[in-house]
């Protein structure tokens, strides 16, 4: 079956350095990935996406790289703020049904 | 300005004793789906619904159930809850323009079995 993973489950990171959490998935007739950030009690929060047929996007402070060759996916985010402490989630999207990968922690260190 | 809205935010229910938790939505997406969470855990798609059409996991306990009387309301029936069922309930909605868009997440209901 479909299955999206995470490399690294804890990123400790200094405030203001740049923090890049990677992801992997096994189908390849996968077509839409986001990338939600979840804050401790609250559900999870649309940080970007990005359609199979794209390979970069780019938001306000995060860029979403996809290498379909690979089946990798990552999230950059440039200039880590404390706000940006939260477990991070990637997601594939394929038809109408949504899998979660296993989520990675990111620290912000002041 | 929410627009996935579920309640009640915190729930605790009693062994055994049937419990009901409610979505509903602004966004006017036909999709609906209901996903578990537990501790630490990535969130786990339970079933969803596209338009009035029900799609259940395969790994779905039949303990789980779930309705949808309309486009903006849709609830999460455990008939008989157990201890293992404690957990985090996120509902979420998506539209369908030919291709799935706007994947959008409740803040969840918690669901706490004494």
């Amino acid at each position: 079956g479909e299955s999206v993973g995470l490399h690294l489950p804890t990123l400790s990171v200094q405030e203001g350095d740049n923090s890049i959490i990677n992801c992997a998935y096994s189908n390849s007739a996968s077509d839409y990935f986001i990338w939600y950030k979840q804050e401790s009690g609250k559900g999870p929060q649309f940080i970007i996406d990005i359609r199979s047929n794209m390979d970069k996007r780019q938001g306000q402070r995060v860029t979403v790289l996809l290498n379909k060759t690979v089946k990798h996916l990552s999230l950059q985010i440039a200039a880590t703020q404390p706000g940006d402490s939260a477990v991070y989630f990637c997601a594939h999207g394929a038809g109408n049904k949504l899998t979660f990968g296993g989520g990675t922690r990111v620290l912000v260190k002041p | 300005d929410a627009m996935v809205i579920q309640n009640p935010r915190y729930q605790v229910t009693q062994f055994g004793k049937p419990v009901t938790l409610s979505c509903s939505q602004t966004l006017n997406h036909n999709v609906m789906y209901w996903y578990q969470q537990k501790s630490s855990q990535a969130p786990k798609l339970l079933f969803h619904y596209y338009d009035k059409d029900f799609n259940n996991e395969a790994d779905t306990p039949d303990n789980f159930q779930s309705r949808r009387p309309n486009t903006s309301f849709c609830f999460l029936d455990i008939r008989s809850p157990g201890l293992g069922d404690a957990a985090m309930y996120l509902c979420a909605t998506s539209g369908d323009r030919g291709r799935f868009y706007g994947y959008t997440f409740g803040s969840g209901t918690r669901l706490t079995v004494v």
